[in-house]
């Protein structure tokens, strides 16, 4: 149980260009998912909190009008990276965690954006 | 955001030998998870520890959550070529609702 698809695995974009990820909660419900992104070599770096029904909440330095974040049902949640420019290039991972006690956090597979 | 103080950076061992590495902070937290990373993967779960001094197994892999509520360790016994891989501490406050706070990783490289 507790699976997080995440799609696509790979997209390469122009400049200028948005970009859309998707991250699914298969099994479960999610009020909450996470956005992380990772550079080469380093940590995950939370990105934004998103909400079901409500605004997300963006960690301090992320620009809330280039990751566009969209939390519309329990199980879907997308990150749109907007006017991609080649240092937005990273790869983008979501989490989510069923309501209770007794579970970790689990991630999707990753986005890896090229932007070029 | 902030992160946690994990080492070693990277290890180089021999298959058959132990691991062992830990993630400590100035910070209480009240879930410790680890979580192994592939190349091109997202991270996949390995234990979740919830109580302060709890020893948790899954398989090869034992990890504690430091009985000060600051720190963890993983041990890894009798390394495969498998276990290669980033590994990765996570820990959750009490004051930061759901967010993780994620250490630096430790690469683990296992020669055959």
């Amino acid at each position: 149980g507790a699976v997080v698809s995440q799609h696509p695995s790979r997209v390469i974009c122009k400049s200028g260009t948005s970009v859309k990820i998707e991250c699914r909660s298969l099994d479960f419900q999610a009020t909450t998912m996470f956005w992380y992104r990772q550079f080469p070599k380093q940590s995950l770096m939370l990105m934004a909190t998103s909400n079901e029904g409500s605004k997300a909440t963006y960690e301090q330095g992320v620009e809330k009008d280039k990751f566009l974040i969209n939390h519309a049902s329990l199980t879907l949640s997308t990150l749109t990276v907007t006017s991609a420019h080649p240092e937005d290039s990273s790869f983008y991972i979501c989490s989510a965690t069923p309501q209770g006690a007794g579970y970790g956090y689990t991630f999707g597979s990753g986005t890896r954006l090229t932007v070029v | 955001g902030q992160q946690l103080n994990q080492s070693p950076q990277s290890m180089f061992i021999q298959e058959g030998e132990d691991v062992s590495m830990n993630c400590t902070s100035s910070s209480i937290f009240n879930t410790w998870l680890w979580y192994k990373q592939e190349p091109g993967e997202g991270p996949v779960l390995l234990i979740a520890l919830y109580k302060a001094g709890e020893l948790t197994s899954n398989g090869r892999l034992t990890a504690q959550f430091g009985i000060t509520r600051k720190d963890s360790f993983l041990n890894i016994s009798a390394s495969i070529p498998s276990d290669v891989g980033i590994y990765f501490c996570a820990g959750k406050k009490e004051t930061s609702g759901s967010r993780l706070t994620f250490g630096e990783g430790t690469q683990l490289t296992v020669n055959p």
